[in-house]
């Protein structure tokens, strides 16, 4: 089935420092992509939407110049969080929609996930 | 945009016992319906979906039940085993506007041995 792949697992950033996050569809063309940000013991919220060749779309709340996303390719999404801080410490993951066919053409796959925590 | 609702937050059952999540949503345009278990540390997983066209679907020891006209979906667990014991989340997904899942809010659920 559909795979999506997230790197890295984990990361541990200095506070003021930037960390990329790279979310990978491998079986299908992504052309939107999802990130999703999830604090201990809360759901998956939407941060914003990666759009292939365009600019992403942010949720409101959620800074875009301090979360950078680029969808340069149909397969790769990458998210920068930058000038961390510690209140930036999380479960970031990703997910991709499967254009696919039209019965499974809003199915969603989820990348692993990667713990963010600053210092 | 969507809004998901999903109770209970927390449901505690006795081995063998059903389970039964609950979730409103307000967008008439969602069209899929996803539910996901996420044990700790570890990514959501699909467990079961459901399409607007149907009104129930069953895999095993999962069912997924949909009443469009009132906006709400039910996940229903028989004979629940302790590794059962996880968070559910339910979500919609609107056919326009880009597509976004929206989560409720997550159920945590305690299968009793």
């Amino acid at each position: 089935g559909a795979v999506v792949s997230q790197h890295p697992s984990w990361v541990i950033c200095k506070s003021g420092t930037s960390v990329k996050i790279e979310c990978r569809s491998l079986d299908f063309q992504a052309t939107t992509m999802f990130w999703y940000r999830q604090f201990p013991k809360q759901s998956l919220m939407l941060m914003a939407t990666s759009n292939e060749g365009s600019k992403a779309t942010y949720e409101q709340g959620v800074e875009k110049d301090k979360f950078l996303i680029n969808h340069a390719s149909l397969t790769l999404s990458t998210l920068t969080v930058t000038s961390a801080h510690p209140e930036d410490s999380s479960f970031y993951i990703c997910s991709a929609r499967d254009p696919g066919s039209i019965s499974s053409g809003n199915t969603i796959y989820f990348g692993e996930g990667s713990w963010l925590t600053v210092v | 945009g969507e809004n998901v609702e999903q109770h209970p937050s927390t449901l505690s059952v006795q081995e063998g016992d059903s389970a039964v999540i609950k979730c409103t949503y307000s967008d008439s345009a969602s069209n899929y319906f996803p539910w996901y278990k996420q044990e700790l540390g570890k990514r959501p997983q699909l467990i079961i979906d459901i399409r607007s066209n149907v009104g129930e679907k069953k895999d095993q020891r999962i069912a997924v039940t949909l009443n469009k006209t009132a906006k709400h979906f039910s996940l229903h667990i028989t004979e629940t085993q302790p590794e059962d014991s996880a968070v559910y989340f339910c979500a919609a997904t609107p056919n326009t506007g880009g597509f976004k899942t929206i989560f409720g809010a997550g159920t945590r659920l305690f299968v009793k041995a």
